[in-house]
């Protein structure tokens, strides 16, 4: 099952400007978790924010959730090529499961 | 920090063949595994959930006599796909929860291809 969709499918953008990422999830949640993956790859967490939280940081990301709405934002400033990845965000419901979902495929153009 | 080993990273087999991929927990304990499957520029489906010492649970549409699942110990998991078809072909991936590292940690995953 897949929880809900993100937005852009995606996004092509110039080195060093923002990327901006949504993503709309159905059901009640825990946490709400963001991660990347470079073609082919593994799973590299990001960021999770918990459904109390409204905002967090960590160095260039930041996350916002906004539970009423059932909707997420990543944002990625002063982007570089090495960003160039898929970012997925994933929400923990109450029986502890991961969903994730649709992705956005981020391109940084040097 | 915690760390699961996934292998093999890729595999071809042949139509009617199956396969095993072992997800280990390297140092935490995984209490639950979870597998997912991921075909090309898709996001990651959820195919079922186990938890150490009993049956898995399967997702709606997951054929669970294809896609067997053994949690027999807190580190090791294994996902067997039996009886493989070409359509089968995916990108598969662990991941584990447990203690005392209770969020997720994946696997790197691996590549299947059915020939």
């Amino acid at each position: 099952s897949q929880q809900g969709e993100e937005d852009p499918q995606a996004l092509s953008i110039q080195e060093g400007e923002n990327a901006t990422m949504n993503c709309s999830y159905k059901t009640s949640i825990n946490n709400l978790q963001w991660y990347r993956q470079n073609s082919g790859r593994g799973l590299v967490h990001l960021i999770l924010i918990r459904s109390n939280e409204r905002e967090k940081h960590s160095g260039r990301l930041r996350v916002t959730l906004d539970t009423s709405k059932k909707s997420s934002s990543l944002l990625i400033t002063a982007s570089r090529a090495a960003d160039t990845a898929s970012y997925f965000c994933a929400t923990e419901d109450s029986s502890y499961k991961l969903i994730f979902g649709s992705g956005t495929r981020l391109l940084v153009r040097p | 920090g915690a760390v699961v080993s996934q292998h093999p990273s890729r595999v071809i087999c042949k139509s009617g063949t199956s396969v095993k991929i072992e997800c280990r927990s390297l140092d935490f304990q995984a209490t639950t595994m979870f597998w997912y499957r991921q075909f090309p520029k898709q996001s990651l489906m959820l195919m079922a959930t186990s938890n150490e010492g009993s049956k898995a649970t399967y997702e709606q549409g997951v054929e669970k006599d294809k896609f067997l699942i053994n949690h027999a110990s807190l580190t090791l998991s294994t996902l067997t796909v039996t009886s493989a078809h070409p359509e089968d072909s995916s990108f598969y991936i662990c991941s584990a929860s447990g203690f005392p590292n209770y969020g997720y940690t994946f696997g790197s995953g691996t590549r299947l291809t059915v020939v």
